[in-house]
């Protein structure tokens, strides 16, 4: 059974780059696509983008211009860097897995609350 | 900018069927955007129920079905029961490799 498992700070300052690291365990990151989604409170889903397994990228157009997405192929992770962060990048972030050609979320982390505040 | 619509809200009372639709802010909604729909409860990630319009995941209940009715993506729950209660999500995949997730519905069975 794949599990997806985040980390990282809980509290990051205005203005600084919030950074995630997703592990993915019981499972190899080849032939699949890893998404990073996130939740405010209260509020609905967002996708923030994916990185394929060969490290191609594609991001949500509104985050783009502060989204970067990688891969770490030999510690079995991925990463997502959000710069210049604000109040409203307070949420919960997920990190996701879709099969390839599968075009769906088939597993999912269990989330890590990030807050934005000084 | 695309946006996904969904019914903000929904109720049903125990063992009744109910149907969420899933739709685009221009133009329908067909197989070719791979609908796919998620169940939340609060505090919990998303688990995923259906995906390429009709197909349901590994282990989830045959009273949820997905199709596409006229111009929208559907979810319909048949004998709905207490703990479908939840929030439901719809997912489209856009031609150019975006995702965009529907604003959600809090169903209620009561």
């Amino acid at each position: 059974q794949v599990q997806l498992q985040e980390s990282g700070p809980g509290l990051v300052k205005p203005s600084e780059t919030l950074s995630l690291t997703c592990t993915v365990s019981s499972g190899s990151i080849s032939s699949y696509y890893w998404s990073w989604i996130r939740q405010p409170p209260g509020k609905g889903l967002e996708w923030i983008g994916y990185i394929y397994y060969s490290g191609s990228t594609n991001y949500n157009p509104s985050l783009k211009s502060r989204v970067t997405i990688s891969l770490d192929t030999s510690n079995n992770h991925f990463s997502l860097r959000l710069s210049s962060v604000t109040a409203a990048d307070t949420a919960v972030y997920y990190c996701a897995r879709e099969p390839p050609r599968g075009r769906y979320f088939d597993y999912w982390g269990q989330g890590t609350l990030v807050t934005v505040s000084s | 900018q695309t946006v996904v619509t969904q019914e903000p809200s929904f109720s049903v009372s125990p063992g009744g069927t109910v149907t969420l639709t899933c739709g685009l802010s221009s133009g329908s909604v067909s197989s070719t955007y791979y609908p796919s729909w998620y169940q939340q409860t609060p505090g919990q990630a998303p688990r995923t129920l259906i995906y390429s319009t009709d197909t349901r995941s590994s282990g989830v209940p045959d009273r949820f079905s997905g199709s596409i009715l006229g111009n929208k993506a559907a979810l319909t729950i048949t004998g709905a029961q207490a703990d479908d209660e939840s929030d439901y999500y719809c997912v489209l995949y856009m031609g150019n490799g975006i995702v965009i997730f529907g604003g959600g519905t809090k169903l209620t069975v009561l």
